[in-house]
Formats: C-alpha cells, structure tokens, sequence
C-alpha cells in the first residue's frame, strides 16, 4: 500500500454543497496527521490537525480512524473560495518529516 | 504574523549548472526541512535539518545535494550539477519540533533545460 493514498478527483460541486475527502495510510506515516490545501502553483498551508477524536473548525471537521488508517475532512456549505487540492499529510519519525498524499481537487462551483 | 520567506520566486538553469535556494524560516523555528514537488506530482520531502545538521533525508537527496545554514539565520539548499528532472517546485518548510505541524515558504520554481 502506498503510504498516504487518497481518491484525486475532481470533485466538482455546487456553492453550498458538502463535500468528504478520504485518505488512507500504511504504518509508516502513522504518528500524526494533517489536512493541508494547496491553491495553484502555490505553497501548502495548513488547515487542520486531525485528531482521533475528531475535530472542527467552523466548516470543517476532521477524523481519524486508526483502526481503518482512514482519514477524513467533511467540508460543509462549500464556498467558491474553497476551490483548491485538498493534501492528506501523515507525519512521520523523530526528525517530524511530512509524507504526502497526492492530493483531491475540489472545484466549487456558482 | 512571521512567515518563512524563500529567494527567487523563479530560477532558470541550464542542465550541469548549480544553483541555490535561499530560505528565510521562521525565528523560533528549530526543525527546517526542504520538500519538493514536480509538476501534478505529489509533494516529496528532501531532508531535514536539525541543531546545524542533517537529521534525516530521502533517497532523493543524493550526492548532488546539500543544505547549510551558514549564519543561523537562512536555511539554503544547494544543487550541484543540474538535470532536467531537478525541475520542481522547491519548498523550504520550517517548525518548533514541538508538534508536526510545519509552515511553508512560498517555494522556488526551478526551471532546468
């Protein structure tokens, strides 16, 4: 399996619609995970942590199942502004090196 | 609020040339690591560079390679002899160690031909 998979679309959805991203992962990116989003030929940026318990900003909610390996980002009443790739990202080791999925496009649409 | 900063935004080489990337991290940053990505391809990390030495890196990062930080304050990354396949998006990314999260330089287009 590779280490962080995920479905690369593209999504395209209605301005207002929810949208999920899932990604999967092999033992060794397994310590912590992250959602980050990358606009064109820009930087990554950090959206959010995912923790095992779940967790939301506004949005956006996050979940880890580590008995699955299976990471998920639920975005809700989608904005046109959400438009980018959405990049699952495990972190790994002691040095903290980033492993990276290849990321799922999202197109939000008027 | 501080941001990691990265110089030039764009650089063309010609194949068998060296060249160097600069970063700027952020100052209470103590893990500094370099990613790259090419073209539609995902992101891939290079090395990490901790308490003035390498700590880890791929097996990208070969030979003709290497990173310092010279000054405590920038964070370069050096290649020797240029390929084609060195064209990427270069990423200098930096963190406290505290947690994973890491934060991104704006990147270094690296054209090769």
């Amino acid at each position: 399996r590779k280490e962080v998979e995920q479905d690369p679309g593209p999504f395209n959805v209605p301005e207002g619609a929810t949208v999920a991203f899932n990604c999967t992962y092999s033992n060794s990116a397994s310590q912590s995970f992250f959602w980050y989003r990358q606009d064109c030929r820009k930087e990554p940026k950090l959206l959010m942590s995912v923790y095992s318990s779940g967790n939301e900003d506004g949005r956006f909610t996050a979940q880890l199942n580590r008995a699955s390996q299976y990471i998920s980002l639920l975005i809700r009443d989608s904005k046109l502004s959400d438009s980018a790739t959405y990049l699952c990202v495990g972190g790994a080791g002691n040095n903290r090196k980033l492993i990276w999925g290849l990321g799922t496009s999202l197109a939000v649409n008027p | 609020e501080p941001e990691v900063t990265q110089t030039p935004s764009h650089q063309v080489t010609q194949m068998g040339q060296e060249v160097i990337l600069r970063c700027v991290p952020i100052s209470n940053h103590l893990y500094f690591y370099w990613y790259r990505q090419i073209l539609g391809q995902k992101v891939e990390f290079l090395v990490s560079f901790y308490n003035n030495e390498i700590s880890e890196k791929s097996e990208i990062f070969d030979d003709q390679f290497s990173v310092e930080r010279p000054d405590g304050s920038n964070f370069t990354l050096k290649i020797r002899s240029t390929k084609l396949e060195d064209s990427a998006m270069y990423f200098c990314a930096g963190g406290t160690g505290e947690t994973y999260e890491q934060y991104f330089g704006p990147g270094t287009r690296l054209t090769v031909t």
